[in-house]
């Protein structure tokens, strides 16, 4: 079957560093996604990664290895506005987003 | 209005009730989804549209009824509503749905769907 694991929740503190993982087995693979999602908010889109390496966006900078299914996104200069649930889909043979339950981060001053 | 717009917000409905949720996209887009979220699950994909056509149903109960009257416009009838059917019901667009891996989804707020 196809499985996006993700931790349940992370803590950090204001102004650190934290990396968010994301480990994948899906039938085929078409790209991955990060998305926030602030609580009782929509998701929003955060970065795209289809080839291997590191892409940076600002703060956030989001790496995949296909070889390994596994991805992740950091935040850096952790701020109180970045507590929010950090989901992470994968785009499968059929273009079909699979999507993990969520990482909850939870940024402390 | 910009975005992705969901009304309403929330909803109480008992199992008998028949009611509607409505999703309206002001992005031009051409691809519509309806998802499911509940608490520490992940996103389920219930319905997709594509210029209108349904294209996919993922072994979604018949008591949920998508409807597309346009591209702008995604309804979900609702009937006979099960307990445990409350969640967050989300929809979303993207440009488009077929071999555009990389076309992201933009998501309303949703409606918070309580069935009592």
């Amino acid at each position: 079957g196809q499985n996006i694991d993700q931790p349940t929740e992370m803590t950090a503190t204001e102004g650190a560093i934290v990396q968010i993982n994301c480990t994948y087995q899906t039938s085929g693979f078409n790209g991955l996604f990060w998305y926030q999602q602030h609580a009782g908010e929509a998701p929003t889109f955060l970065s795209y990664n289809v080839l291997d390496g590191l892409e940076e966006k600002g703060r956030f900078s989001s790496f995949l290895s296909r070889s390994k299914g596994y991805s992740y996104l950091l935040l850096k200069e952790l701020q109180m506005k970045d507590s929010a649930s950090y989901l992470c889909a994968v785009s499968d043979s059929n273009y079909q987003l699979i999507w993990g339950a969520g990482t909850k981060l939870i940024i402390k001053p | 209005e910009t975005g992705v717009t969901q009304t309403p917000r929330h909803l109480v409905m008992g199992m008998t009730n028949k009611k509607s949720l409505k999703c309206e996209q002001h992005l031009g887009h051409n691809a519509m989804y309806w998802y499911k979220q509940s608490a520490k699950k992940p996103l389920e994909l219930m319905f997709v549209y594509n210029f209108k056509e349904q294209t996919e149903n993922n072994s979604v109960p018949s008591r949920f009824s998508p409807e597309c009257p346009n591209s702008s416009h995604l309804f979900l009838h609702l009937h006979t509503l099960q307990p445990e059917d409350s969640a967050l019901y989300l929809c979303a667009s993207s440009q488009e749905r077929a071999q555009a891996p990389s076309y992201e989804q933009y998501f309303g707020p949703g409606t918070r769907l309580t069935v009592t």
